[in-house]
């Protein structure tokens, strides 16, 4: 079946840091990727996708590229902020499917 | 609406009572997901619409949980005879089509205190 593995949190990083949160998926063939933010008091929304393999999602400074070897899709940004401070999905389309989520805090 | 909307957004609810969850979802949208988020379980899945037909049920925990949805449009979640590990946000989405890239766009959630 479909499964998510994702980085668990928390992760605490200083404002500035860089950032990678890991993830991979595990299905038939290879699925459209994506990663959803949760900020706080809010709804899930898209942060970025990748729809085939080698492709990269970008959005808000935030990186990740779809690696068909390892079926990866870990999540980079090089300078966060305390603005990022979230609650972060990996997931992929073939069934929906959502990781664990990653809590990111930033400090100032 | 602009958006997914949930009602009510906050239900707390005494052992072994019934509750019934709204979701009206982003007019024109087919596909209708109905997630639970738990304290260190992630975004669990529960069921998905495409249409007024659930042809994935195969995350609903158990009997006691179903869903229907009418006129392609707004959803029911029941949970009957709640128990305490029922205690969770259940989320709702809507999107265009399923089985594409699109985005599915997430209510605000209803979060379910069983006592």
């Amino acid at each position: 079946g479909n499964s998510v593995t994702q980085m668990e949190g928390p992760v605490t990083l200083s404002e500035e840091a860089f950032l990678t949160i890991n993830c991979t998926y595990t299905a038939t063939g290879y699925p459209s990727l994506f990663w959803y933010v949760q900020y706080p008091g809010e709804g899930l929304q898209l942060l970025l996708k990748a729809t085939k393999a080698d492709d990269k999602g970008s959005n808000k400074g935030f990186e990740a590229t779809y690696r068909k070897e390892t079926t990866s899709f870990h999540l980079e940004k090089g300078s966060v902020q305390v603005s990022d401070s979230a609650v972060y999905f990996c997931g992929g389309y073939q069934k929906v499917t959502f990781g664990i989520g990653t809590k990111l805090q930033v400090i100032p | 609406g602009a958006g997914v909307s949930q009602s009510p957004s906050n239900k707390v609810t005494e052992k072994g009572k019934d509750v019934e969850l709204r979701c009206d979802p982003i007019s024109g949208h087919t596909a209708l997901y109905w997630y639970r988020q738990s304290l260190g379980q992630g975004l669990e899945f529960l069921i998905y619409f495409q249409g007024n037909s659930a042809p994935d049920k195969s995350g609903l925990p158990s009997d006691r949980f179903s869903a229907e949805r009418t006129g392609g449009s707004v959803s029911t979640l029941t949970i009957q005879r709640t128990q305490q590990e029922d205690s969770a946000v259940y989320l709702c989405a809507s999107s265009l089509q399923r089985g594409t890239t699109g985005e599915l766009f997430f209510g605000e959630g209803s979060r379910l205190t069983v006592l």
